[in-house]
């Protein structure tokens, strides 16, 4: 499986603010995704990043609120902009393995005060 | 109704036992089907797939039933390293393959 790593690994931030986090993968893969895990909840998929194009988002989440870059093969970002307390999250960045399995990094750990 | 759902538990059982978790599922374009575990504040992992025929590995046993809609994970001479959350997760496709996640069944197993 592919080595995962992500950045920030927490952060506090203030109401307004955005935080841009970032997703390392050590091989190339087409399909990344983004995910957030709420305080107590499982997990709920914001979008799904290809490169070279435009990030497909889920029902309930939109791109002024969730920019995502993918700029390689290798790399993604996800930006919580205009941060709520409600944003305060864990948010996970995966990668598919063999077909239809997907790893996780390591998650960003977000707080909105 | 959530498209995946699981009993939250927690299951607290002793080392050495048995024990099941069932999973239904709503959808029934559900392809792909997965158990995965995730400890306290970390990220989920993948235990394994899940196949019609049922598959094993170790002491974990996986079986899915597809007219009932149906998944479970069985646990065998459970272990402490075993506590953990265990999320029932299944993929379909709408314009990419996508994760459906359950809200996950907490064991505890105790000396």
């Amino acid at each position: 499986s592919a080595v995962i790593s992500q950045k920030p690994s927490r952060d506090i931030c203030q109401r307004g603010t955005s935080l841009t986090i970032q997703c390392q993968v050590d091989s190339q893969v087409t399909m990344m995704f983004w995910y957030r895990q709420q305080p107590g909840q499982s997990l709920t998929l914001i979008a799904t990043a290809n490169q070279g194009s435009e990030a497909t988002y889920e029902s309930g989440f939109v791109i002024d609120k969730f920019p995502i870059s993918r700029p390689n093969l290798t790399f993604s970002t996800l930006t919580v902009s205009n941060m709520s307390p409600e944003d305060s999250s864990i948010y996970l960045c995966s990668v598919e393995g063999a077909p239809r399995e997907q790893y996780f990094g390591p998650g960003t750990r977000l707080t909105v005060t | 109704r959530k498209e995946v759902e699981q009993d939250p538990g927690p299951f607290n059982v002793p080392e050495g036992a048995t024990v099941a978790f069932n999973c239904t599922y709503s959808n029934s374009a559900s392809q792909s089907f997965f158990w995965y575990r995730q400890d306290c504040r970390k990220e989920p992992k993948l235990l394994m797939s899940v196949y019609s025929s049922g598959n094993e590995d170790g002491r974990f046993t996986a079986q899915l039933n597809r007219a009932s809609q149906y998944i479970s994970l069985l646990i065998r001479d459970s272990k402490l390293s075993d506590s953990a959350t265990y999320l029932c997760v299944v993929a379909r496709k709408d314009s990419s393959y996508k994760l459906i996640f359950g809200s996950g069944t907490r064991l505890l197993v105790r000396p």
